[in-house]
């Protein structure tokens, strides 16, 4: 069973519409990262957060916003969704300080702007 | 840039014999490879890892084999199971943490 939650895990939206992302782990982790991947291509890092009150851009620029209010919660918001945000968002988060031991990842949102 | 490269989208094998997927990297900063599998619908789940200054790693069915001169790396599944059938990913660790993906490979092993 996932320790790292997702919903929705479908979501066809209209252009113009605001959207948030959830993501939720029961696992205490401090490292949380949202990564975007449309089909055939490689993860891409948009935010992560280190902690509470911690987030920041990843290496590919996205217009979405994420906030860290809670440790176990680390939503991520589009205020106006366009054609061009459609893709696959997939949340991770981690335990360990070092590197090497990998992410959990939970289920991602496959996102659909019509 | 593409840094981390995995240059064959698909990759068929027979149950039991050996599934080899390949990975190259033109980035002699990352300090950790790590492999991922991918079922469809399902987020990436952590395989294996090594450190660049090792040359293998083993963890039962599963070795990646680290060749630093040539910036490419291997993950061996042997034998391979019909349950191995997924998208592998290739990822390098770099920094603080900062893991950059390959495309993935699609393993496909035939019963």
């Amino acid at each position: 069973e996932a320790d790292i939650y997702q919903t929705p895990r479908y979501l066809v939206i209209g252009t113009g519409k605001k959207i948030t992302l959830e993501c939720s782990q029961t696992m205490g982790h401090d490292k949380m990262y949202w990564y975007q991947q449309d089909p055939g291509m490689e993860l891409h890092l948009i935010h992560y957060s280190y902690g509470v009150n911690s987030t920041e851009k990843g290496d590919l620029s996205s217009e979405s916003t994420v906030s860290r209010i809670r440790t176990e919660h680390f939503p991520l918001t589009l205020e106006s969704a366009r054609p061009s945000h459609t893709s696959q968002y997939l949340c991770a988060s981690s335990e360990f300080e070092g590197p090497g031991y990998g992410y959990t990842f939970g289920s991602g949102t496959r996102l659909t702007v019509v | 840039d593409q840094q981390v490269k995995q240059n064959s989208p698909s990759l068929s094998v027979q149950e039991g014999r050996i599934s080899i997927l390949n990975c190259d990297y033109t980035n002699s900063m990352f300090d950790y490879f790590l492999w991922y599998k991918k079922y469809p619908a399902e987020g990436p789940t952590f395989l294996i890892s090594i450190s660049s200054i090792k040359d293998k790693n083993e963890d039962g069915r599963f070795t990646v084999f680290l060749n630093k001169s040539a910036k490419h790396l291997s993950l061996h599944i042997v034998p391979s199971q019909p349950g191995d059938s997924a998208v592998y990913f290739c990822a390098a660790e770099g920094g603080y943490q900062k893991v950059t993906f390959g495309t993935g490979t699609k393993l496909q092993v035939i019963p």
